[in-house]
């Protein structure tokens, strides 16, 4: 059994650029959540994919996407990058059942560290 | 509005005692409590967790305590190791359509040797 990746595990890009992020989750999963943690601070939500459509977002803004494919893999992209954009951005994965249900289990990977200059 | 508040900040703590987190929630709808560890560089990894049927919850050295009146849950980390030194957070989630975490600002644990 293999556990959450994610790629690239860091990156630098300047303000107004665009960035993708990519996950893999563990298998047997088949929904990905997205979270933002700056710096000393918990992760913040951004959104949730199940079935390859957004289940649920968080408080940011459009220009936060993503996509999940039917191999439940998933990329989260940012446009027009800020400089608070800065952070480090999970993906954890988890089984959810078709009939939703008490919270379940969510597994993080090690996270991309993100630098807008 | 933050909805899951973590205490302390941070935490010295010598080697063998017991290191004790607090957090307090206010949605009455959360049904799912977990605690993670990260460690710097790293990715949360999920420690244990409770839910509100349990008043208390033991795995190893880490006890979870449950409130359900008082809207809270502590985690007790009992003869703390420096191995142990590492950010911790509490976190909940409520039963829907989906699950998602909401997170406390983090505890910083020392463990002194």
């Amino acid at each position: 059994e293999t556990g959450v990746t994610q790629s690239p595990t860091h990156l630098i890009k300047t303000r107004g650029q665009q960035v993708t992020l990519r996950c893999s989750s563990q298998s047997g999963h088949n929904t990905v959540s997205w979270y933002q943690q700056a710096l000393g601070q918990g992760p913040q939500f951004i959104f949730q994919y199940y079935r390859e459509e957004e289940n649920g977002r968080g408080n940011f803004p459009p220009r936060f996407s993503g996509l999940q494919f039917p191999n439940y893999s998933s990329e989260l992209n940012v446009n027009a990058l800020e400089l608070d954009d800065s952070a480090l951005y999970l993906c954890a994965s988890s089984l959810a059942s078709l009939a939703g249900g008490p919270g379940s289990e969510q597994f993080f990977g090690p996270g991309t560290r993100l630098t807008v200059l | 509005q933050q909805q899951v508040k973590q205490s302390p900040q941070s935490l010295i703590v010598q080697k063998g005692g017991i290191s004790i987190i607090n957090c307090a929630y206010e949605n009455t709808a959360f049904d799912y409590f977990p605690w993670y560890q990260q460690f710097p560089g790293k990715g949360p990894a999920l420690l244990i967790a409770i839910r509100p049927d349990v008043s208390e919850k033991k795995e190893g050295r880490f006890t979870i305590s449950f409130n359900k009146s008082a809207k809270q849950f502590s985690l007790h980390i009992m003869d703390s190791q420096p191995g142990d030194s590492a950010t911790y957070f509490c976190a909940a989630s409520k039963k829907s359509g989906y699950s998602t975490l909401t997170f406390g600002k983090g505890t910083m644990l020392l463990v002194s040797p």
